[in-house]
Parts: C-alpha cells; sequence; structure tokens
C-alpha cells in the first residue's frame, strides 16, 4: 500500500517569512495530493490539492509542487502570519480504484513567531 | 463548517461497554469514510463506504463496527475496546471515484473517545 513521509515534524518561522513542508509517497499510482491545515481542537481543512496532471497549483499565499518522478511534493506559504500556526497534513491517494481513503503524513507543527 | 456532523464530540467508556458514534453528511456526498487520529500517528484510515457498500476495511479489529444505512449516515459501534484505542475519531465525505469525483474529502469535528 501507499506510504507518505512528511518532514519537518515542527517548523519554527518568523512572521513574514516563508515556510516549506515536503512529503514524499511511495506508490506511483497516486495521482491525487490534498494538504489539510488542522488548528487546535478542530477538524482537518482542506487548505490546496493537486492532481498529478501538473507540476505547481497556487491560491494566493499558498502553493503547492509536485515532482512526480522523484515522487514528492512540497506546500509553501509566503508571507507567513500568526494564523498560519497549525498542523499541516498531506496526504495521497490513487484515484479511478476501488479503495480511495487518504494516506496522510504524519503532520507538521507549523509555528510562527511574531 | 456543519457540512459533517459527528456525535457525540466526547465519549468516555470502560472496557466492557458498548457505544456508538455517529456521522452525518448534509453534502450530497456518496461515499464516507472512519478516520482514526492518534497521538503522534498519521491520520488512519479504518473503513470506507461507497454508495452504502463497504468498500474498504483497512486491517481494523472486529471490536469496531461500522454501519452504513444510507449515504448521509454513517455508525462506528465500539465494543470491548481497549485503552490504546483512545483516539479522536474522525468522519469524512466526499464524491466515490468516477467522471464527477471531485475527490476532495470533507471531516466532521471528530468524537474525542477515552477507553479507561
Amino acid at each position: 500500500g501507499e506510504n507518505v513521509e512528511q518532514h519537518p515534524s515542527t517548523l519554527s518561522v518568523q512572521e513574514g517569512d516563508s515556510a516549506v513542508i515536503k512529503c514524499t509517497y511511495s506508490d506511483s499510482a497516486s495521482n491525487y495530493f490534498p494538504w489539510y491545515k488542522q488548528e487546535l481542537g478542530k477538524r482537518p481543512q482542506l487548505i490546496i490539492d493537486i492532481r498529478s496532471n501538473v507540476g505547481e497549483k497556487k491560491d494566493q499565499r499558498i502553493a503547492v509542487t509536485l515532482n512526480k518522478t522523484a515522487k514528492h511534493f512540497s506546500l509553501h506559504i509566503t508571507e507567513t502570519q500568526p494564523e498560519d500556526s497549525a498542523v499541516y497534513f498531506c496526504a495521497a491517494k490513487m484515484t479511478g480504484g476501488g479503495a480511495d481513503g487518504l494516506t496522510f503524513g504524519k503532520g507538521t507543527h507549523l509555528i510562527i513567531q511574531p | 463548517e456543519t457540512g459533517v456532523t459527528q456525535t457525540p464530540r466526547h465519549l468516555v467508556m470502560g472496557m466492557t461497554n458498548k457505544k456508538s458514534l455517529k456521522c452525518e453528511q448534509h453534502l450530497g456526498h456518496n461515499a464516507m469514510y472512519w478516520y482514526k487520529q492518534s497521538a503522534k500517528k498519521p491520520l488512519e484510515l479504518m473503513f470506507v463506504y461507497n454508495f452504502k457498500e463497504q468498500t474498504e476495511n483497512n486491517s481494523v479489529p472486529s471490536r469496531f463496527s461500522p454501519e452504513c444505512p444510507n449515504s448521509s449516515h454513517l455508525f462506528l459501534h465500539l465494543h470491548t475496546l481497549q485503552p490504546e484505542d483512545s483516539a479522536l475519531y474522525l468522519c469524512a465525505s466526499g464524491h466515490p471515484p468516477g467522471l464527477e469525483s471531485t475527490d476532495t474529502q470533507y471531516f466532521g469535528p471528530g468524537t474525542r473517545l477515552t477507553v479507561l
């Protein structure tokens, strides 16, 4: 089955700086890669996703890049703000198959220092 | 925020109790999922239902028994749990694989379960 590795487990950046979180996956058949943000005591919420037919996707301060050959994808947050502090999870799955549950990374605790 | 709801939000139970978790989605989706979130571990997929049919059981012990009576409701029946089963249990819904699939999964707020 799929295995997703996520690094770093904790990331502390100064407010206004950029943050990058990286994930690798093992199953080359995976073709959908979402990123979720989970604030303390709240549900995971989708912030951005990418499919294997594109290499990059951007939404305001958030971007995701995908390297299918190397089987890794990254989340980029620019101009970080205090409200970006949360745990971020990457995930992967293969669409179109019989099973479509997500395989998640262990999460990155992002801390924005004022 | 109210698209996927879960009850109860918190549950404390003994190892010999039987309890059930409930999930309801108001998004018109046909796929529903149970995930387990433990401290310092990734979210773990437990069960997948597509159009009320179970399509995946991710090697979950039989003390966890899911039920999906219709596309809007999902239950997780708990029986003789162990302390290590204490975790946040998250329900999610989404569109099943197909031409109209968006792949996106929307999570409920979770049930915080403590097994004594």
